[in-house]
């Protein structure tokens, strides 16, 4: 079955360090999103992208970063992380002139 | 801009009472709506939407909501709740951006509690 993974489930890492979560959707999705989610806020968009080659800053992209070498994946990296990127992040893709995102299990980073 | 409210961050219920879970939008062209579901540790699923179509949406799980034009609302509701709908339920409007692509802006979600 097709499907939206991301990796790793959960992570721990210092301030200061780079760390990247990974994010594979198997429906040849051209449109992906990445959302970080916090107590109050609900979900909000960091980055999302249109297609390969193709990305685009979200709401909160500030300390993010994504690239889109293939239809399959788009990676995020937090360049040097900080403790107010502690959070939840979610990856989700669509079809294109789709309207429905599917969501992966997301990702726990503690930032410490 | 678009923008969604949800009214009550916490709601709780009885089990077999009426589900009623609050959402007003905002939007600058004719609006999609939707409302996930987020179950401990999972990620978001989608409940229902409306696309312009009927203005009283079914989804899963035996919710249905309704859209109301007048009231920029978009209320989700459940006649008889069951303690599998405990969850934190989001909606979220989207709108047309760089073509046909949509981006979602979500509420901040409401946990509902069944009670037993």
């Amino acid at each position: 079955d097709a499907e939206i993974t991301q990796s790793p489930r959960h992570k721990i890492t210092e301030t200061g360090r780079q760390v990247t979560l990974a994010c594979h959707q198997t429906w040849n999705h051209n449109n992906m999103f990445w959302y970080r989610q916090d107590l109050g806020h609900g979900l909000r968009l960091i980055h999302y992208s249109y297609g390969v080659q193709d990305t685009n800053k979200g709401e909160v992209s500030d300390g993010y970063s994504v690239s889109r070498s293939n239809t399959e994946d788009l990676p995020l990296t937090l360049e040097s992380a900080a403790s107010s990127q502690t959070s939840v992040y979610f990856c989700a893709s669509s079809e294109s002139g789709q309207e429905t995102q599917y969501f992966g299990p997301g990702t726990r980073l503690l930032v410490l | 801009a678009q923008s969604v409210t949800q009214l009550g961050s916490h709601v709780s219920v009885s089990e077999g009472a009426l589900v009623l879970l609050r959402c007003n939008y905002s939007s600058s062209v004719p609006p999609y709506l939707f409302w996930y579901v987020q179950y401990p540790n999972q990620g978001l699923q989608l409940l229902l939407k409306y696309t312009s179509a009927a203005t009283l949406v079914k989804g899963i799980n035996g919710f249905e909501a309704e859209f109301k034009k007048s009231e920029t609302s978009f209320h989700l509701t459940k006649p008889s709740a069951h303690m599998s709908d405990a969850a934190e339920y989001f909606c979220a409007v989207s709108d047309v951006k760089g073509g046909s692509a949509r981006q979602l802006t979500f509420g901040s979600g409401t946990q509902l509690t069944v009670l037993p």
